[in-house]
């Protein structure tokens, strides 16, 4: 069966980057983009962009640009979500998810990044 | 940008009760909707999409509609496991984007 898996709770200090993972498994990682989701806590969902891991290419919310970075690896059916720069108020939980068609049909766990000093 | 307004964002109902969430597009998405469950600690669930397609495993007390932008999830008779937060999302046009959820609770 489908199913993704993210990394763990990551604990970062403002300024600092972190890189999370998505590994994919139970379909052909290439022939599905990978979505990422933001929820705040006690917040909404916040879509992000995608990454299309056939070709690597990206598609970035425009409020996103130029502070996260998603890319793959293909061997190891898996993507990742680059941030830079943290701040307090990126503490968040992080979604990657399937997409077809653009509908999302499979999660991951999430992963809950705290920025904190 | 498509803004997705979501109607009410919290909501008591009993068990078996049937209760409507509604999701107002500002510009046309087609059917191009999907609803979600997310129940605490969780990732989101597809329980709909195209606005009223049921997905495979979803009970049949949950359905959708659509009328132009305006569209509605209900769920028939209200099970303990249905008490969650409730999300649509179009995913017409980028940048997808969500409602502000309803979160449904036990009266």
């Amino acid at each position: 069966q489908v199913e993704l898996v993210q990394s763990g709770a990551e604990v970062q200090k403002p300024g600092a980057s972190v890189t999370l993972s998505c590994k994919a498994a139970g379909y052909t990682f290439s022939r599905f983009h990978i979505h990422w989701v933001r929820q705040a806590p006690g917040q909404g969902l916040e879509w992000m962009g995608w990454i299309n891991p056939n070709t690597g290419g990206t598609h970035y919310a425009q409020k996103f640009q130029g502070w996260v970075t998603m890319t793959r690896d293909t061997s190891m059916t898996t993507a990742y979500l680059d941030l830079r720069s943290l701040k307090s108020d990126d503490t968040a939980v992080f979604f990657c998810a399937r997409s077809q068609g653009g509908l999302f049909d499979s999660w991951g766990q999430g992963t809950l990044v705290t920025v904190s000093s | 940008d498509i803004q997705m307004t979501q109607s009410p964002s919290s909501l008591s109902a009993s068990v078996g009760d049937r209760v409507t969430i509604t999701c107002r597009a500002s510009q046309s998405i087609a059917n191009w909707l999907a609803w979600f469950q997310q129940k605490p600690g969780k990732a989101p669930k597809l329980l709909v999409s195209k606005a009223s397609t049921l997905e495979s495993g979803v009970p049949s007390r949950f359905s959708g509609t659509a009328s132009g932008t305006d569209f509605t999830l209900t769920i028939s008779g209200l099970q303990p496991d249905d008490f969650a937060t409730y999300y649509c999302q179009q995913y017409s046009n980028y940048p997808y984007s969500f409602g502000q959820g309803t979160k449904l609770d036990i009266k």
